[in-house]
């Protein structure tokens, strides 16, 4: 089993929809979780970081379920700029230098 | 917020040419820097942990001889692509994380999109 696994999508959505991606994590011991996103040819970008059961930014909320081993990323109110790809990111508990980055999701939002 | 610079943005270069990338941590110290190759419509894939001060932690099937990494300071990494081939075009892109601040997330460069002739 991989350390994080995604859906890779692609989500297709209206303007205004709300969407949510699933991220799945095979070390239950895992504290801490990032979302990045990344567009295309570009770097990727912290959007948000997770450190107990969720967190919230504007339109943006990440929660976490440790007992299901997932955490999700909620998107309201979809943007046409919200369109990217979005990685999750979750490093293991005896190695901080080793982050496991899942493969990514991608959103297309649709005018 | 965690700044990291990446240069140059961009390389076009005939094979053969041996091509050096810069990745700096601008406002913290990083011990511990990442590179990683990117083609395109696929994932992040980790070449090499780099870390100040002692040599490079290279990931199965990287060739370290290939993918020279030197990270002098707490500031600075670079990457040598040496006798670079077109089949070494891809986007490279390296992170870092904040010096002795436990579990923080890592903090991307611009990259550097390579594309050998």
């Amino acid at each position: 089993r991989k350390e994080v696994e995604q859906d890779p999508g692609p989500f297709n959505v209206p303007e205004g929809a709300t969407v949510a991606f699933n991220c799945t994590y095979s070390n239950s011991a895992s504290q801490s979780f990032f979302w990045y996103r990344q567009d295309c040819r570009k770097e990727p970008k912290l959007l948000m970081s997770v450190y107990s059961s969720g967190n919230e930014d504007g339109r943006f909320t990440a929660q976490l379920n440790r007992a299901s081993q997932y955490i999700s990323l909620l998107i309201r109110d979809s943007k046409l700029s919200d369109s990217a790809t979005y990685l999750c990111v979750v490093p293991p508990t005896y190695n901080f230098n080793k982050f496991y980055f899942g493969s990514g999701t991608k959103l297309n939002v649709k005018p | 917020g965690a700044v990291v610079s990446q240069h140059p943005s961009w390389v076009i270069c005939k094979s053969g040419t041996s091509v050096k990338i810069e990745c700096r941590s601008l406002d913290f110290q990083a011990t511990t820097m990442f590179w990683y190759r990117q083609f395109p419509k696929q994932s992040l894939m980790l070449m090499a942990t780099s870390n100040e001060g002692s040599k490079a932690t290279y990931e199965q099937g990287v060739e370290k001889d290939k993918f020279l990494i030197n990270h002098a300071s707490l500031t600075l990494s670079t990457l040598t692509v040496t006798s670079a081939h077109p089949e070494d075009s891809s986007f490279y892109i390296c992170s870092a994380r904040d010096l002795g601040r436990g579990d923080q997330p890592q903090h991307f460069g611009d990259g550097t999109r390579l594309s050998i002739l």
